[in-house]
């Protein structure tokens, strides 16, 4: 298993630009998530997704979109780019059934510059 | 609502000797903890966790982390330092829908020789 694949590694942005960071996994995982981190301020959840379909805000969702359309695939949309966003962005996923016991398991990161 | 704080920000230990990592939650539910490590340049790693069974509990590498309701703790030890420990730590508590988890902000070892 490859786990929770992240592209790309890193991404510099212009200010007002749009993207889409990848997330993938292969361990069908019915709960995916998005977080950033930023020092000093550990990891703090953007959106999340509990199944094919049906996502939540987080703590921190303005300025994100996500969609759900398969098991496998969370992309996380930035519309329009600005310098407050750059950050290191980590996807998550874990098991659903069995409930908040359940580790997550990790990407590698994607590290975004806005500028 | 929960919340976790993690008491310093970077921790200095030589080789061989104690490491404490100290975090302290709020919950209003009964929790369940986790303690993650994420070493340069990559994604978290699960050390352990607490999920209400014994209050002492084991993880990778030689960490173990104690469970103490009164004082709404769960501090994570490791009793004798090695290099490769260097990594920064993070203190997790799962929300009541399981759906949340929220983060300290971390504590960054170094390991001195």
């Amino acid at each position: 298993n490859a786990g929770v694949t992240q592209t790309p590694k890193f991404q510099v942005l212009k200010t007002g630009q749009s993207m889409t960071l990848q997330c993938a996994q292969d361990m069908n995982h019915e709960y995916m998530s998005w977080y950033r981190q930023d020092p000093g301020m550990g990891l703090r959840l953007i959106h999340y997704s509990v199944g094919a379909g049906i996502t939540d805000q987080g703590e921190v969702p303005n300025g994100y979109n996500v969609s759900r359309s398969t098991t496998e695939d969370f992309p996380l949309r930035l519309l329009s780019a600005a310098p407050s966003q750059t950050s290191v962005y980590f996807c998550a996923s874990r098991e659903l059934a069995g409930g908040r016991s359940y580790e997550q398991y990790f990407g590698p990161g994607t590290r975004l510059t806005v500028t | 609502a929960q919340s976790v704080t993690q008491l310093g920000s970077h921790v200095s230990v030589s080789e061989g000797a104690l490491v404490l990592l100290r975090c302290n939650y709020s919950s209003s539910v009964p929790p369940y903890l986790f303690w993650y490590v994420q070493y340069p340049n990559q994604g978290l790693q699960l050390l352990l966790k607490y999920t209400s069974a014994a209050t002492l509990v084991k993880g990778i590498n030689g960490f173990e982390a104690e469970f103490k309701k009164s004082e709404t703790s769960f501090h994570l030890t490791k009793p004798s330092a090695h290099m490769s420990d260097a990594a920064e730590y993070f203190c997790a508590v799962s929300g009541a829908a399981g759906n949340k988890l929220t983060f300290g902000g971390g504590t960054r070892v170094l390991v001195k020789p």
